[in-house]
């Protein structure tokens, strides 16, 4: 299976912390993704780092890549009640155009 | 832009019968679609991939026969769940990419959530 795993699997935070979920994965990749999922809805693109990147920022969003121990990160700073979502990794492996989402944190914010 | 719709958002049916999901590209033309299943609190499990014209491209384990894929135009592509059963209750998401799109940019819909009783 090309699915990688994140952890932890649930995170639970206060309002003003910072959340770090990381995603590991199995194959050669072009670029890996963030996404977002509220409880029973789609999909919403946080962020896109390529293979060749280490590092980029969104905002409150921080998304780390190594390619040599293929993980990635995804750094939430000063979060709010309204981060409280399914956070999912996705990447797409060389030469592939699917993407194949990670086991996803589910994250909650507590006001 | 790049808008990507469901319809219906949530159907009930019972055992037996088939149930067909739309996805619609509303504001660019899909070249290729996507379709994904959910089950609670899990991840996305990609099920096929569709080229408008063409067909399906079906993931291991995903029964072709089972789960019709078709994506004759490039804005709509349709899933139909042929003789439902309770264990193909889940959630279904269908994600589209555009000619003008680099090739891994994908727009997802807001999901149809199907119940089989």
């Amino acid at each position: 299976s090309q699915q990688g795993e994140e952890d932890p699997q649930a995170l639970s935070i206060q309002e003003g912390e910072n959340a770090t979920m990381n995603c590991s994965y199995k194959t050669s990749i072009n670029n890996l993704q963030w996404y977002r999922q509220n409880s029973g809805r789609g999909l919403v693109h946080l962020i896109l780092i390529r293979s060749n990147e280490r590092e980029k920022h969104s905002g409150r969003l921080r998304v780390t890549l190594d390619t040599s121990k293929k993980s990635s990160s995804l750094l939430i700073t000063a979060s709010r009640a309204a981060d409280t979502a399914s956070y999912f990794c996705a990447t797409v492996s060389t030469g592939a155009n699917n993407l194949f989402f990670g086991t996803g944190t589910r994250l909650t914010v507590i006001p | 832009g790049a808008v990507v719709s469901q319809h219906p958002s949530w159907v009930i049916c019972k055992s037996g019968t088939s149930v067909k999901i739309e996805c619609r590209s509303l504001d660019f033309q899909a070249t290729t679609m996507f379709w994904y299943r959910q089950f609670p609190k899990q991840s996305l499990m990609l099920m096929a991939t569709s080229n408008e014209g063409s067909k399906a491209t079906y993931e291991q384990g995903v029964e072709k026969d089972k789960f019709l894929i078709n994506h004759a135009s490039l804005t709509l592509s349709t899933l139909t769940v042929t003789s439902a059963h309770p264990e193909d209750s889940s959630f279904y998401i269908c994600s589209a990419r555009g000619e003008r799109e680099i090739r891994y940019e994908q727009y997802f819909g807001p999901g149809t959530r199907l119940t089989v009783t």
